[in-house]
């Protein structure tokens, strides 16, 4: 079936270091690819999404590219802060249905 | 706006006692609400989908009888944890789907979780 995988955490970085948190998938079909963020104590929310091969999806300065021939869809950023520190899920859409990857603790240092 | 909201947001309970979540959405009407199950440092799993005014959808391996799912109105949604056992300890996350305007078709928003520790 349909599967996302991604980089185990947890991920810790300095402030504005570069980051990236792989993400692979296995998927029949087209899914669209999905990064989901959850910050401590609150719930999941859409980050970025993208709906077609090469298509980029972009928002709050993290960037994640679909690329159909790698079957990736990594995640990154070029300058963190200590804002960003969340867990981060990638997933995709699988018959009306979201699969998600186990998710990365992202924790980020002054 | 997109705001889904459960509760409780933590509960503890014995073994064999019966444990009611709540999942709202508070500004626009739902028309599908989905049930995750997370367990620690592991991916949110689809336990059942749910449509206002119908029965729920369980996926594969989920045991409709214990966990009974209800969609009475476009708002609400619950989830009941029946007969719980520590095996049951979880934390428990929805989602909505809505139709109100400022809402991109199909999108989930997710409520905070609630963390259930049975006893």
């Amino acid at each position: 079936g349909d599967s996302v995988t991604q980089m185990e955490g947890p991920v810790t970085l300095s402030e504005e270091a570069f980051l990236t948190i792989n993400c692979t998938y296995t998927a029949t079909g087209y899914p669209s690819l999905f990064w989901y963020v959850q910050y401590p104590g609150e719930g999941l929310q859409l980050l970025l999404k993208a709906t077609k091969a090469d298509d980029k999806g972009s928002n709050k300065g993290f960037e994640a590219t679909y690329r159909k021939e790698t079957t990736s869809f990594h995640l990154e950023k070029g300058s963190v802060q200590v804002s960003d520190s969340a867990v981060y899920f990638c997933a995709l859409s699988s018959a009306s249905k979201i699969i998600f990857g186990s998710g990365t603790r992202l924790s980020i240092r002054p | 706006g997109a705001v889904v909201s459960q509760h409780p947001s933590r509960v503890i309970c014995k073994s064999g006692t019966s444990v009611k979540i709540e999942c709202r959405s508070l500004d626009f009407q739902a028309t599908t609400m989905f049930w995750y199950r997370q367990f620690p440092k592991k991916s949110l799993m689809l336990m059942a989908t749910s449509n206002e005014g119908s029965k729920a959808t369980y996926e594969q391996g989920v045991e409709k009888d214990k966990f009974l799912i209800n969609h009475a109105s476009l708002t609400l949604s619950t989830l009941t944890v029946t007969s719980a056992h520590p095996e049951d300890s979880s934390f428990y996350i929805c989602s909505a789907v809505g139709t109100s305007g400022f809402i991109s078709y199909n999108e989930q928003f997710f409520g905070p979780g609630t963390r259930l520790t049975v006893l």
